[in-house]
């Protein structure tokens, strides 16, 4: 069974950095993009961006480039999503999603960062 | 960039059709993901029309070129397909977008 299992929820400062991991099991995690979305609260679904589990290859969403890090360690079966320096407006639950062939078929279930003086 | 618009909201009566469309397509496949509140999206239509395994035939996808536009139908509502539901497609490099996001409702 495919699964990818998230890592839990966060309470953070503003300027605080974070990693947040999700973890693929299943199947061959290595021949596979891995994407990672945000929700803000009451709102809809952002794409942040891509990254392949074989050879890293990336791709980023303008609109978070420079503002956001996306890796993996294939050997785990794990991709990240980090930030240097959290602000307020980083408050969201974070998905990441499976993108076999021409969508994102799995999804994990979610990592709620919550970002709080 | 390119942006996909969609309705904010669409409602019908259990056993009807409702439609939901998404405008601002690249040209490239569009997929229809239905996420009810606290979970994950899950997909109802990938490679604009096609179904995965386990989505009713009730989920249908349709492309007009003419006015570069995709929809989501769903026939022979049932409660369990409210919900928000998302288009999403990609560029050439692999950039993705999601749509706006359409809340359905059933009265």
């Amino acid at each position: 069974e495919v699964q990818l299992v998230q890592s839990g929820a966060e309470v953070k400062k503003p300027g605080e950095s974070l990693k947040i991991s999700c973890k693929g099991s299943g199947y061959n995690f290595m021949s596979y993009w891995i994407g990672w979305v945000r929700q803000m609260p009451g709102r809809g679904l952002e794409w942040i961006g891509i990254i392949y589990a074989d050879d890293s290859d990336t791709r980023y969403s303008p609109s978070f480039e420079g503002q956001v890090t996306i890796s993996v360690d294939k050997f785990i079966s794990t991709a990240y999503l980090q930030w240097s320096s959290l602000k307020a407006s980083d408050t969201a639950m974070y998905y990441c999603a499976r993108h076999g062939g021409s969508y994102f078929s799995y999804w994990g279930q979610g990592t709620m960062v919550t970002v709080s003086a | 960039n390119f942006m996909l618009t969609q309705p904010h909201s669409v409602s019908g009566s259990p056993g009807e059709t409702v439609t939901i469309s998404c405008t601002g397509s690249s040209g490239n496949y569009v997929q229809w993901y239905h996420q009810r509140p606290g979970s994950a999206p899950t997909t109802v239509i990938y490679e604009d029309n096609q179904r995965p395994s386990g989505v009713p035939d009730r989920f249908s996808g349709s492309i007009d070129s003419s006015s570069n536009s995709v929809s989501l139908i769903i026939s022979g509502l049932k409660t369990e397909d409210e919900g928000d539901y998302y288009c999403q497609s990609s560029d050439s490099s692999n950039h993705f977008v999601f749509g706006t996001g359409t809340k359905v409702t059933v009265l």
